[in-house]
């Protein structure tokens, strides 16, 4: 069975540092996507990582996938307030290709 | 401008009542999916279709009923069988079947028990 973990689950930073996000899962994926929600609001599309050593960026964010490893990062840059949000991972399972599982989501709080 | 819409935004039901929650979309997307959201969780799948006409059953389907008559259309049935409805309702699509194709979602539903 696909599990998918995200660590850490809340994270709260400063403006202007580094950090990273982990999604960790547990079988053989095709697939991996990240996520942003806002509060109350819809999930806005940001990254979708096909194959291993797959590397995306946009603006201050970075996601890179590791297939050997089953990990994704999602490295935050430089971060400002307008970067708070929660993020998800989701991972395909390779068996379905309809279906994604979820991880927590990282509530992430960017402090002028 | 294409998207998504769910209504209404709060659904409010009453002990044994079935309510149905609206999703259309004008993306001419052929995949259309319901997920539920709790405070603290990822999101769970409850049903999706790839066609219209034909739906499959998600991770959590009992005590939901969904119907895919018309393309743009997925409305979801929030049956009294469902006993623990309270979450935020999110409706998603994709254009097709591909793995690189990522989901577009509505701005969700908030359902509450009175």
């Amino acid at each position: 069975e696909l599990k998918v973990e995200q660590n850490p689950l809340f994270l709260s930073m400063q403006e202007g540092k580094n950090y990273t996000i982990y999604c960790n899962y547990s079988t053989t994926s095709d697939r991996l996507y990240w996520y942003r929600q806002d509060p109350g609001k819809s999930l806005e599309s940001l990254f979708v990582l096909l194959s291993n050593g797959a590397v995306k960026q946009e603006g201050r964010l970075m996601a890179s996938l590791d297939t050997k490893a089953r990990l994704s990062t999602l490295h935050i840059t430089a971060a400002v307030h307008d970067l708070s949000a929660t993020y998800f991972c989701a991972v395909g399972n390779a068996g379905n290709n309809r279906k994604l599982i979820w991880g927590l989501g990282t509530s992430l709080a960017v402090n002028p | 401008d294409g998207g998504i819409t769910q209504s209404p935004k709060y659904l409010f039901r009453k002990e044994g009542q079935n309510v149905t929650l609206s999703c259309e979309q004008n993306l001419n997307h052929d995949a259309m999916y319901w997920y539920r959201q709790d405070p603290g969780q990822g999101l769970r799948l409850i049903y999706y279709s790839q066609i219209v006409n034909d739906f499959q059953k998600g991770d959590i389907a009992e005590g939901y009923s969904v119907s895919r008559e018309k393309k743009e259309s997925f409305p979801l049935t929030v049956t009294s069988a469902q006993k623990n409805p309270t979450a935020f309702y999110l409706c998603a699509s994709s254009k097709g079947q591909r793995k690189n194709e990522k989901l577009f979602f509505g701005s969700g539903t908030q359902l509450s028990v009175l």
